[in-house]
């Protein structure tokens, strides 16, 4: 198993332009999450998905998009990039929970600077 | 929604000492509680969780205690090793949306002295 897989690494946009971040996994996830990560701060919830064709919005949506079209690729789309928005983003997934949570899998990120 | 602090927000101690750092939490329906270990430009990992219905919970050198009435929950580390240097965020879930959603906290970043 990969785990879950992140692409890019490190990417470097310019004000306005959009790009997608992917995210994939191989671990038969219903669950899957994006957070960004400013420096030095903990992780924030953007977006999550419970299951195909699923998608609702977290702590700090505004910004970005999201789709689950299939179990394994959850991608996010940054239409307008902003300075803001220069962070490192993070993906999860994680089974559901019948009664409580399951540990959530990170990838290793992908570092974004807008500039 | 929950709001999650984390203190201290820089912690050194000496190898083979103990660390320990606590977390606070605001929603009392929440009742899964995780610690991620982050190392520099690395993914956080999960070292350990616990859930509400237990108060403590045991792995190795690290453990973790949970106090539902004053809604702090608490990470342990003893014989510090250098290794064990890094960023640790706690994390609590309400769950309230059924997704398993995790509100961190602004971590604590570890350093062990050798």
């Amino acid at each position: 198993n990969a785990g879950v897989t992140q692409t890019p690494k490190f990417r470097i946009l310019k004000i306005g332009q959009s790009m997608t971040l992917q995210c994939t996994q191989d671990m038969n996830h219903n669950y899957m999450y994006w957070y960004r990560q400013d420096p030095g701060m903990g992780l924030k919830l953007i977006y999550y998905s419970v299951g195909a064709g699923i998608t609702d919005k977290g702590e700090v949506p505004n910004g970005y998009n999201v789709s689950r079209s299939t179990t394994e690729d959850f991608p996010l789309r940054l239409e307008l990039a902003a300075p803001s928005q220069t962070s490192v983003y993070f993906c999860a997934s994680s089974y559901p929970g019948q009664i409580y949570n399951q540990p959530q899998h990170f990838g290793d990120g992908t570092r974004l600077s807008i500039l | 929604g929950e709001n999650v602090e984390q203190h201290p927000s820089t912690l050194s101690v000496q190898e083979g000492d103990s660390a320990v750092i606590k977390c606070t939490y605001s929603d009392s329906a929440s009742n899964y509680f995780p610690w991620y270990k982050q190392e520099l430009g690395k993914r956080p990992q999960l070292i350990i969780d616990i859930r509400s219905n237990v108060g403590e919970k045991k792995d190795q050198r690290i453990a973790v205690t949970l106090n539902k009435t004053a809604k702090h929950f608490s990470l342990h580390i003893t014989e510090t090793q250098p290794e064990d240097s890094a960023v640790y965020f706690c994390a609590a879930s309400p769950d309230q949306t059924g997704a398993n959603n995790l509100f961190f906290g602004t971590g604590t970043r570890l350093t062990v002295i050798p």
